[in-house]
């Protein structure tokens, strides 16, 4: 069984769409990441949450600890958007980069 | 805006050989960690390494991996004796300290392994 469940797989967009990609967890945890992988491979954090919601420029990154669920959204979707959205989650216990991560979404912006 | 760099970005080894991964994490930051994606696969955590000692590893970490500080700015990850399944990105991270609470990680840009 995955510890965290990211839906969904794919998603094609249109530019301008407002999109939404989801995470579930099954283990309690202390933070929730979420990264950007760029087509040629390499990795960028973009949010790290522990409570409530986050804003950065267009992307906003919200969770529930009741209901281990995250979402990550994008408002007016752009191209450059398109990419692999990964969250990742840290346990309790253990060394800071013990991470827990998910397959990815993704994520295919047309204009 | 400083960041993480690996070196070298692709790298192609026999089978048996042994590999060095290097990478040089953001200067003031005191935590670092290696991961590895296999094609197609998610990403999965290798080891952490924390005042020159290795804080927590994962089931993969075995006894082919090693983790080195040599010098104030370098880290690397040595693969002893490469195997066909090591072929993966591995992708270095490093993170600053704090009193409390979970760090930001910031990654490199990887280092794709390729062994023949």
């Amino acid at each position: 069984k995955n510890e965290v469940e990211q839906s969904p797989q794919n998603l094609t967009a249109q530019e301008g769409e407002f999109i939404t990609i989801n995470c579930s967890y099954s283990v309690g945890i202390s933070a929730l990441h979420w990264l950007q992988q760029h087509p040629g491979g390499g990795i960028v954090s973009l949010f790290m949450l522990s409570s409530g919601k986050k804003k950065h420029g267009r992307l906003i990154a919200t969770i529930n600890i009741q209901e281990k669920h995250s979402s990550l959204h994008i408002t007016a979707s752009h191209p450059r958007d398109s990419a692999v959205y990964i969250c990742a989650v840290k346990g309790y216990g253990g060394s800071q980069g013990n991470l827990i991560f998910g397959k990815g979404t993704k994520l295919s912006v047309k204009p | 805006e400083p960041e993480v760099t690996q070196t070298p970005s692709h790298q192609v080894t026999q089978m048996g050989q042994e590999v060095i991964l290097r990478c040089v994490p953001i200067s003031n930051h005191l935590y670092f960690y290696w991961y590895r994606q296999i094609l197609g696969q998610k990403v999965e955590f290798l080891v952490s390494f924390y005042n020159n000692e290795i804080s927590e590893k994962s089931e993969i970490f075995d006894d082919q991996f090693s983790v080195e500080r040599p010098d104030g700015s370098n880290f690397t990850l040595k693969i002893r004796s490469t195997k066909l399944e090591d072929s993966a990105m591995y992708f270095c991270a490093s993170s600053e300290w704090r009193l409390a609470g979970t760090y930001e990680q910031y990654f490199g840009p990887g280092t794709r392994l390729t062994v023949t």
